[in-house]
């Protein structure tokens, strides 16, 4: 049963560019979550999503950040005018329909330059 | 005050060596406790549920007081294997209860 997968792993952006990060859930798995760790710093949550649903964005920053999960395909988060400010590591995570553990994917390092 | 609050470390144990981690939280509304481990640069690997009654998972055992607001992981018998940041995260209490609240992790580790 494989993991959740994320991609990029590793992503290199200009400021001012976009950045499309991509998520797929464990197979059985229907939320998906996404967090941000700056460095030196813990997971911060960002937004959870059901299939075409966003349930909660209380994490995501007011501007610039926006997530997705279609009902076919990844989950992606998109972040737009990218500043030096958003590097660092995004991680997914995902749950099943019952239950609040959430396994993690290995997330995308996003280093803006 | 932080939401969910560890002390940092490090933890430098000899192998074989029992040692105890610590957390506490701040919104009594949460409802989920978990102990993730995270390896340098790596993602973070769910290491056990905590429940109101107190639970073990072979060499691990964690507890919880929900009068305190307190959380702990007790590991056995330390192996070199688990050295790692351990993290106590907690459910927010937020719109939808699933949303995850970290600790910053207290690093931990096992010498030879």
């Amino acid at each position: 049963n494989a993991g959740v997968m994320q991609n990029p792993r590793h992503l290199v952006r200009r400021r001012g560019q976009e950045a499309r990060l991509r998520c797929s859930p464990m197979k059985g798995h229907s939320h998906v979550y996404w967090y941000r760790q700056l460095p030196e710093e813990g997971l911060k949550f960002m937004v959870y999503l059901q299939k075409e649903n966003i349930i909660d964005e209380s994490g995501m920053p007011k501007e610039r950040f926006s997530a997705e999960f279609p009902k076919e395909g990844p989950s992606i988060l998109r972040i737009q005018q990218v500043v030096r400010g958003d590097s660092a590591a995004y991680f997914c995570a995902s749950s099943p329909p019952t239950g609040y553990e959430q396994y993690f994917g290995p997330g995308t390092r996003l280093t803006v330059t | 005050r932080k939401e969910v609050e560890q002390d940092p470390g490090p933890f430098n144990v000899p192998e074989g060596a029992t040692v105890a981690f610590n957390c506490t939280y701040s919104n009594s509304a949460s409802q989920s406790f978990f102990w993730y481990r995270q390896d340098c640069r790596k993602e973070p690997k769910l290491l056990m549920s905590v429940y109101s009654s107190g639970n073990e998972d072979g060499r691990f055992t964690a507890q919880l007081n929900r009068a305190s607001q307190y959380i702990s992981l007790l590991i056995r018998d330390s192996k070199l294997s688990d050295s790692a940041t351990y993290l106590c995260v907690v459910n927010t209490g937020s719109n939808s209860g699933y949303a995850l609240n970290f600790g910053k992790g207290t690093s931990l580790l096992v010498t030879p």
